[in-house]
């Protein structure tokens, strides 16, 4: 079945480093991808999403591009922020039942 | 604009015990749906719903039941707590079911002794 694999965490930075979460997926068809942040004590929030190979979603300075050759959509950001701490998580769209798949999480934790 | 709002936002029980997870949403969406989240797991979807009088089954629904009388609500009902079933649950809604923009509830922290 389908399913996203994202890279095991927590992964520590400092302020102003690059970042890069893997996330890899195994999809029949031609899934949606997705970004979704959640910060301590808060829901998960859309952070961004690419619909069709070679798209690049982009919010906030992260970045995304759907690679359809490596079933792949890391996410980027060139320059993290303390307030980017928080778990990342990489999911899917149109599965069997047509609903979201995640992957595990990664947990970024930035210091100043 | 309240979104989607869940209570209570923490609870514990008893091995045994029954409860009802509320879950109401004020954007008109058709579509809702339960996660759990535990750790190293990431989330796993339990129930959802396409519309009101309509669920369906997700990933994990055993030991949980739902019920769509109408299009804001969307409880989860834990018929006889076990221990396995610690866990934060999401309740989230989406316009349309295959979006994939979910927008999820803060969450409700279970534990059960």
């Amino acid at each position: 079945g389908d399913s996203v694999t994202q890279m095991e965490g927590p992964v520590t930075l400092s302020e102003e480093a690059f970042l890069t979460i893997n996330c890899t997926y195994t999809a029949t068809g031609y899934p949606s991808l997705f970004w979704y942040v959640q910060y301590p004590g808060e829901g998960l929030q859309l952070l961004l999403k690419a619909t069709k190979a070679d798209d690049k979603g982009s919010n906030k300075g992260f970045e995304a591009t759907y690679r359809k050759e490596t079933t792949s959509f890391h996410l980027e950001k060139g320059s993290v922020q303390v307030s980017d701490s928080a778990v990342y998580f990489c999911a899917l769209s149109g599965g069997s039942q047509g609903n979201l798949i995640f992957g595990k999480g990664t947990k970024l934790s930035v210091k100043p | 604009n309240a979104g989607v709002t869940q209570t209570p936002k923490f609870q514990v029980l008893k091995t045994g015990q029954s409860m009802t997870l509320q879950c109401a949403q004020d954007m008109n969406h058709e579509y809702m749906s339960w996660y759990r989240q535990d750790p190293g797991m990431g989330l796993r979807l339990i129930h959802y719903s396409v519309g009101a009088g309509i669920t369906d089954q997700g990933e994990v629904p055993n030991g949980y039941n739902v019920s769509r009388s109408t299009t804001e609500d969307f409880p989860l009902r834990l018929l006889s707590a076990a221990p396995s079933q610690t866990s934060v649950y999401f309740c989230a809604s989406t316009p349309r079911r295959a979006t994939g923009e979910l927008f999820f509830g803060e969450g409700s922290r279970l534990t059960v002794l």
